[in-house]
């Protein structure tokens, strides 16, 4: 069984930094694509960032860009996304997800920017 | 970057109706589209990709169509478990950009 488990959101200053990690398991990570979309509240979905299944190539949203890096770990089936400058528009659920499109999504973590 | 533009943004149907949602690309994606489904409360779901290729598991009831730039999300008949939201998203380059959601109420 495919699973996704995120992991990191927490409640951080604006101009903090947080890095959220996503655990894979039930299929070969390495050989997917894997994304981060997140969700403000009452919003929308926006898609932020993806990674190719070697980390030999990244994507981002326009707002994330030099704010946030993605990243993964092959070895130890895990994805992440550090996410520095924290400001009040990024407090969301932030799902992680396998690639091309989104066939399995993680639960989400929450995380809330605020003074 | 392309943008995609989802309509309507909410609709209200009945029971058994046929409901259309439709997406347009500001620019041609072939037919690297996919349709997800998201129940209040709930995370996001597959539902079509590839523009018209159902996902396992979902219901026949659902079915998309289009490619280049016009695409529709068609349920033939609607039932009270698809309130929910639907969103269209692009993925025929390394960015995937979704449209702003449709929301389904009975």
């Amino acid at each position: 069984e495919v699973q996704l488990v995120e992991s990191g959101g927490a409640l951080v200053q604006p101009g903090g930094s947080l890095r959220l990690s996503c655990v894979a398991s039930g299929f070969t990570f390495s050989n997917y694509w894997m994304s981060w979309v997140r969700q403000a509240p009452g919003k929308g979905l926006e898609w932020v960032a993806n990674i190719k299944e070697d980390g030999s190539a990244e994507h981002y949203v326009d707002s994330a860009k030099g704010r946030f890096t993605i990243s993964r770990d092959n070895a130890k089936n895990s994805l992440y996304l550090q996410m520095d400058s924290l400001r009040a528009e990024d407090t969301a659920v932030y799902y992680c997800g396998r690639e091309w499109p989104i066939d399995y999504w993680g639960q989400g973590t929450l995380v809330t920017v605020s003074s | 970057d392309i943008q995609m533009t989802q309509s309507p943004s909410s609709l209200s149907a009945s029971v058994g109706d046929r409901v259309t949602i439709t997406c347009r690309a500001s620019q041609g994606i072939r037919s690297y589209l996919a349709w997800y489904q998201q129940k209040p409360g709930k995370v996001p779901n597959l539902l079509i990709y590839a523009a018209s290729t159902l996902q396992s598991g979902v219901p026949s009831r659902f079915s998309g169509s289009g490619s280049g730039t016009d695409f529709t999300l068609t349920i033939s008949s609607l039932q009270p478990e698809d309130v929910a939201t639907y969103y269209c998203q692009d993925y025929s380059t390394g960015l995937r950009t979704f449209g702003q959601g449709t929301r389904v109420e009975i």
